[in-house]
């Protein structure tokens, strides 16, 4: 199974500031890499998918990106709305694996 | 409007079985495969797995797959999960997913889930 090693597991940060997760993969995932946020209480929902690509209704400020093997999810401009739990997921080969996830919260 | 409706879940003891099942609508079912995920009390995610739009291939967890079957109805816009010999580790969150078009971009749509205790 290829493993997603998530970062940081849990983060504190002001309003309006810039956000940054990394997942990295155990190996060359492609461009199959999701990204979904849970809201307390809530099920989780996609914020983009194929590494890049940001998924219908997703506020702007969220957006995705490659380096070499890492991938990031970055947040501009943190809202309160915000907090939760973020995941990364991989679809590149069988069993679909997620991240280990980052608790976001408000400082 | 996608919805994705699960229900059946509850306190049931080791060893038994239990069926979850997920009600969609909004969308036309017999279109996408469909997928469930479970989150486990301490929030670590797990893909369970998935069965294709006609109901013809389905695809497991290694660690799951001898225990836990997905079905799908499509006259009743319905999928299922028939979990067998349940046991503690499989207290979780039960999810219903609808994955997006692209099989392996990930899950566009998620249910409200069901919550599965497994205790004596």
């Amino acid at each position: 199974d290829i493993q997603m090693t998530q970062s940081p597991a849990s983060l504190s940060a002001s309003l309006e500031e810039i956000v940054t997760i990394t997942c990295q993969p155990s190996q060359d995932i492609g461009n199959y890499l999701s990204w979904y946020q849970q809201k307390p209480g809530k099920s989780p929902q996609l914020l983009i998918h194929s590494a890049t690509s940001l998924a219908d209704g997703v506020p702007s400020r969220f957006s995705g990106s490659r380096s070499g093997t890492q991938y990031s999810l970055k947040i501009n401009r943190l809202q309160v709305e915000d907090t939760g739990i973020y995941y990364c997921l991989q679809g590149y080969s069988a069993p679909p694996t997620f991240g280990g996830g980052t608790k976001l919260e408000l400082k | 409007e996608v919805q994705l409706v699960e229900s059946g879940g509850g306190l049931v003891q080791p060893g038994a079985s239990l069926k979850l099942s997920c009600v969609a609508s909004g969308f036309t079912f017999s279109d996408y495969w469909m997928s469930w995920v479970r989150q486990t009390p301490g929030k670590t995610m797990e893909w369970i797995g998935d069965i294709k739009y006609d109901g013809s291939y389905t695809n497991y967890a290694p660690s799951l797959k001898n225990r836990f079957t997905i079905s799908r109805d499509n006259a009743k816009s319905t999928l299922y999960l028939q979990m067998s010999n349940v046991r503690s580790e499989d207290t979780a969150t039960y999810y219903c997913t609808r994955r997006l078009p692209g099989y392996n971009l990930g899950f566009a749509y998620w249910g409200q889930g069901t919550l599965v205790t497994v205790s004596s």
